[in-house]
């Protein structure tokens, strides 16, 4: 079956230290998303890739790096820069681009649940 | 600028219950897509609707409905005779103006389901 596939389930941070959250799609969509959740703020767009070799920020980029290499990962980097970077970390993707947003929207993954330690 | 607006944070009711989740949007676009997402305890986002702006048809699937009316820029969700497993966070979402495939969601609505 296709879907997304985030990894790891639960991740834990030192103070100044980098992490790498993966996310894996096999659904042959173009766009991919990061979005941040915490709690009672609804989400958080971080970054977004409409195409390989191409991203931009969203309305939270500030400590956060992403690359598009391939159509498949879109992988999202937590910096020592992000102060607060405790949250849950929810990758998508979809098929279209605005109005042509097709079936579900976005799919999503299970997310990645980040605590700094 | 384009905004989703879901006003109540939290809901509780009693199994059996029926329950209104509501949803207001701002957009100046004349197409545009609507969505509402379950999140259950578990964190994945599952799809239940994708509403076109020009169907305003009402849908009914089941126990959930959704009532769409451009009038008023509400896309509410009703539950009928609620159950636990119905407990979640539901976000509802717009697409955005500029073509990008983005989705505007709003903050979400926790319902709480009590035996």
């Amino acid at each position: 079956d296709g879907g997304i596939t985030q990894s790891p389930k639960y991740l834990f941070r030192k103070e100044g230290q980098n992490v790498t959250l993966s996310c894996e799609q096999n659904l042959n969509h173009d766009a991919m998303y990061w979005y941040r959740q915490d709690p009672g703020q609804g989400l958080r767009l971080i970054y977004y890739s409409q195409i390989v070799n191409d991203f931009q920020k969203g309305d939270i980029a500030e400590g956060y790096s992403v690359s598009r290499e391939k159509k498949e990962s879109f992988p999202l980097t937590v910096t020592s820069a992000q102060k607060n970077p405790t949250a849950f970390y929810l990758c998508a993707s979809s098929s279209g681009q605005g109005i042509n947003l097709e079936g579900h929207g976005y799919t999503f993954g299970s997310g990645t649940r980040l605590t700094v330690v | 600028a384009q905004k989703v607006t879901q006003a109540q944070t939290e809901i509780s009711v009693v199994e059996k219950e029926d329950v209104t989740l509501d949803c207001v949007y701002e957009t100046r676009d004349t197409t545009y897509y609507l969505f509402w997402y379950k999140q259950p305890p578990s964190g994945e986002l599952v799809f239940l609707i994708r509403r076109n702006s020009f169907d305003e048809q009402n849908e009914i699937s089941g126990r959930y409905s959704w009532n769409f009316q451009k009038s008023t820029s509400s896309f509410n969700f009703t539950i009928t005779a609620s159950q636990v497993v119905d407990s979640a966070v539901y976000f509802c979402a717009l697409s955005e103006e500029s073509n990008t495939g983005k989705l505007i969601f709003g903050q979400g609505t926790t319902l709480q389901v009590k035996p």
